[in-house]
Order: C-alpha cells, then sequence, then structure tokens
C-alpha cells in the first residue's frame, strides 16, 4: 500500500517556541492531506485538511492561527503549531488518501512534547 | 455533531469467543464506512470497507442503513486480535471522522 511518512516521529520543545511537522506521501501524490490530534487512550480529532496550492480547512474550534498548515506539494505537507505551549502536548498524525481515493493511509505520528 | 460513536471503550473477550464491537453513525447522505486498527506502537492501517464487503482476519462488518449501524465481528477471537479498533466514516470530501475506539483484549 502507500505509505505516508512523518517527521519528526517525536519532539520535545519550550513553551513559546514553534514546532514544524512534515508529511510526506512517498510513492504517490496528495493534493488533500489531513491533520489529525489524538490524545492518550482516546480517538483521533480531526483537525484541519490541507489542499495543495490553497488555504487549509480547519475544523471547528481549531485556531488557525495557532496550527499553521501549509501544502506546499503534491507529496508534502507541514503543520506548525506555534507559540507552543503544554496542553499542545499530543500525538499529531496525518493522512491522505490513496488512488481513487479508497481508503485513508496514515502517517506514523508525532508526538509533541511541551515543557 | 458526533458522526461516528462506538459506545464501548474497553472490551475483553476471550481466546476462541465471538467478538463485537458495536458502532452507529449519523450522516444524511450515503455513507462510507471504514473500521481501522491500531495494534501497539504501530499506525493506523485499514482492516475493511462496507463497500468491499470483505473479511479480513476473520472481521466481518455489515452495514445497516436501518439501524444506521456498522458492527465489527469475528465469530473466535485471537489474541493477537487485541489491538484498538476505530470505526471511520468518510464524507465527500474525503474527511474521515473516528469513533472514540474501543480497546479490544482478548484473554488466552
Amino acid at each position: 500500500g502507500a505509505v505516508v511518512s512523518q517527521h519528526p516521529s517525536w519532539v520535545i520543545c519550550k513553551s513559546g517556541t514553534s514546532v514544524k511537522i512534515e508529511c510526506r506521501s512517498l510513492d504517490f501524490q496528495a493534493t488533500t492531506m489531513f491533520w489529525y490530534r489524538q490524545f492518550p487512550k482516546q480517538s483521533l480529532m480531526l483537525m484541519a485538511t490541507s489542499n495543495e496550492g490553497s488555504k487549509a480547512t480547519y475544523e471547528q474550534g481549531v485556531e488557525k492561527d495557532k496550527f499553521l498548515i501549509n501544502h506546499a506539494s503534491l507529496t508534502l505537507s507541514t503543520l506548525t503549531v506555534t507559540s507552543a505551549h503544554p496542553e499542545d502536548s499530543s500525538f499529531y498524525i496525518c493522512s491522505a488518501p490513496g488512488h481513487y481515493n479508497t481508503e485513508a493511509f496514515f502517517g506514523q505520528g508525532t508526538r509533541l512534547t511541551v515543557v | 455533531a458526533q458522526r461516528v460513536t462506538q459506545p464501548e471503550k474497553l472490551l475483553s473477550v476471550f481466546k476462541g469467543a465471538p467478538v463485537e464491537l458495536k458502532c452507529n453513525y449519523s450522516y444524511s447522505g450515503s455513507p462510507e464506512l471504514f473500521w481501522y486498527v491500531q495494534y501497539s506502537r504501530q499506525r493506523l492501517q485499514l482492516l475493511l470497507r462496507h463497500i468491499s464487503r470483505e473479511s479480513i482476519k476473520g472481521f466481518t462488518a455489515d452495514l445497516n442503513k436501518g439501524e444506521t449501524s456498522f458492527h465489527l465481528k469475528k465469530p473466535f477471537a485471537q489474541e493477537e486480535d487485541s489491538a484498538m479498533y476505530y470505526c471511520a466514516l468518510r464524507e465527500t470530501g474525503n474527511q474521515f471522522y473516528f469513533g472514540t475506539g474501543t480497546s479490544l483484549t482478548v484473554i488466552p
């Protein structure tokens, strides 16, 4: 199946700094990618839809100025957590639909810890 | 609005026993439903989708539009089935909305 890769897998940052997470589709192109957040022992919560060449679409309650999304190419979307706070600590997962949009392929996730 | 509901957070069954993980959905259009599984320390992966009507690893799921359900079933649970299971609904924009997940533990 198609592969989606995230980088880094885990990151620790100081409160107030910004962190960028990359999501790449390795062997296919993705005009759309999705960013999710997962708290411990909880479900994935869709944060935003990343659209190549245009603005991201954010779910209700997600601060667009806090979570900046850029979909610079057909294989790369980035999520930047700006001015991170401890409550932003979470597991962030991206996904991309495969060919013919038959299913979603998920990255391995990025664990962000803000100290 | 909660699109997908999984009422059980935790489910334990003995090896060899039948297992059913419940999923109900709310969607006005024609739903596309999926089951995803997350084994320990691994990424989410597709288990099965309703349009394929397939059986994967002995699991099946039938879409019941009348009851708006898509329950996942397996007649004889195995230890390797222990994992987190997510029911998901895909909308027309390709966004996937996930249920809260059910943690299945198969007791040897």
